[in-house]
């Protein structure tokens, strides 16, 4: 099973700013959380990770918790091209393994 | 110019037969990897090669065989197909280490019949 739990789909008005959550309560102190998204019929693309601090890159911001047990991907102008599943994981200290992706939450961007 | 790249992109066979799937990637990466997407979207680690060497493999059927000639290429050969083996198999590569993300190919629809 998945080492994080995701509500199984949301809704968001093109143009406003998509919150996905994720918990990860049983999280390791040397686990870093991930994000991915998979834009129907192609692979998994990467987003953002993180360790404890917050982080912002070109596509999204990532909000982890003081505790670590959840984050919340923030996707801060959503467009119809960011209807996607995403995927939060958490990794173990230097490889992927026993890494599950899935299921995930599946956004719709409505216009 | 394509990163990760697979082929074939759909493959239909009956049971019993074998097939390879091929991947390739350009971006340098030491460590490559086939997951498995099943029809719940779930999609879990198989192999994971680092500089041609296998460093992770899950519990899959031994029918599966995972090949690396080099460390651009990770093939997955299976053997005895059955219907269960029907998924989408993705291919990705890395570069080692903690916080390294990773790239993934296009993914290649398996169907037995």
């Amino acid at each position: 099973d998945a080492k994080t739990t995701q509500p199984p789909s949301m809704d968001c008005a093109e143009g406003r700013a998509a919150n996905l959550p994720c918990n990860h309560s049983t999280i390791s102190g040397n686990e870093y959380v991930y994000w991915y998204r998979q834009i129907h019929s192609q692979g998994p693309q990467y987003i953002i990770h993180g360790l404890k601090n917050n982080e912002t890159n070109e596509m999204a911001s990532l909000i982890i918790t003081e505790d670590r047990k959840s984050s919340t991907l923030i996707l801060p102008h959503a467009t119809l091209r960011d209807t996607a599943v995403y995927y939060c994981i958490v990794r173990v200290k230097t490889s992927y393994d026993k890494v599950i992706f899935g299921p995930g939450t599946s956004l719709s961007v409505i216009p | 110019d394509t990163a990760v790249s697979q082929t074939p992109k759909y493959l239909v066979t009956q049971m019993g037969n074998d097939k390879s799937i091929k991947c390739e990637q350009n971006l340098g990466h030491d460590t490559m990897y086939w997951y498995k997407q099943d029809s719940k979207k779930f999609l879990k680690i198989m192999f994971s090669y680092n500089n041609k060497e296998l460093i992770i493999n899950e519990t899959v059927p031994n029918r599966f065989s995972p090949k690396s000639p080099d460390k651009a290429h990770l093939n997955l050969h299976i053997n005895s197909l059955e219907l269960g083996d029907s998924a989408v198999y993705f291919c990705a590569s890395s570069l080692p280490g903690q916080t390294s993300e990773q790239y993934f190919g296009p993914g290649t629809r398996l169907t037995v019949t």
